[in-house]
């Protein structure tokens, strides 16, 4: 299995900051998923983060908003750029694992922006 | 794109019943998994599933597939308020990658 921490684990931040989120992972994997729960809702999937290439976002995510750095097979960063009280959400990022196994997934990042 | 959709959206049962939740998805699944997430915290796995008719069951949760793999059951008997959360159903995509549904928020009163 692999173990995924994130940090920080909760923040509060003020309008127009940014907040850089870490995913660290406890083996070496390909690639890595970023998501955003917003309050009440499910997980969307933001972004794809493979290491040595730019990531690949979803639809209706973009790199300036959510830049994305994968240095090496253990680590990722998300930034949340410009923060506003709507990217007041849950980011939880993920791993690719074995095919046919669970997703795995960090305990997430509790964002607030006041 | 791969849609799901669950329902009901919420449920409040009372200690002892039995309950269901249903995720349908758009395109045929290639493997579905169901999470639980307390309120505010990180995601539990429960199961997945891949081939049509499959059943898995751990504790009081029973998942089912069905045979056009299409649509996904998850059947909690005897609910206990440890069972209380939000369940999501994510179909598998490239890796691990998952597209969920919008989640059930489920209550149990005691």
């Amino acid at each position: 299995s692999a173990v995924i921490s994130q940090k920080p684990s909760r923040d509060i931040c003020q309008r127009g900051t940014s907040l850089t989120i870490q995913c660290q992972v406890d083996s070496q994997v390909t690639m890595m998923f970023w998501y955003r729960q917003q309050p009440g809702q499910s997980l969307t999937l933001i972004a794809t983060a493979n290491q040595g290439s730019e990531a690949t976002y979803e639809s209706g995510f973009v790199i300036d908003k959510f830049p994305i750095s994968r240095p090496n097979l253990t680590f990722s960063t998300l930034t949340v750029s410009n923060m506003s009280p709507e990217d007041s959400s849950i980011y939880l990022c993920s791993v690719e694992w074995q095919a046919n196994t669970e997703a795995f997934f960090g305990q997430g990042t509790r964002l607030t922006v006041v | 794109s791969q849609e799901l959709e669950q329902s009901p959206q919420s449920l409040i049962v009372q200690e002892g019943k039995n309950l269901t939740i249903n995720c349908t998805s758009s395109k045929t699944l290639y493997g579905l998994y169901w999470y639980k997430q307390k309120y505010g915290e990180g995601l539990i796995f429960l199961m997945m599933l891949q081939k049509g008719g499959e059943e898995k069951s751990h504790e009081k949760i029973t998942a089912k597939l069905d045979e056009k793999k299409q649509q996904s059951s998850l059947h909690i008997t005897a609910s206990q308020p440890s069972h209380a959360g939000i369940y999501l159903c994510g179909a598998g995509r490239a890796g691990n990658m998952l597209t969920f549904g919008g989640g059930t928020r489920l209550m149990v009163k005691p």
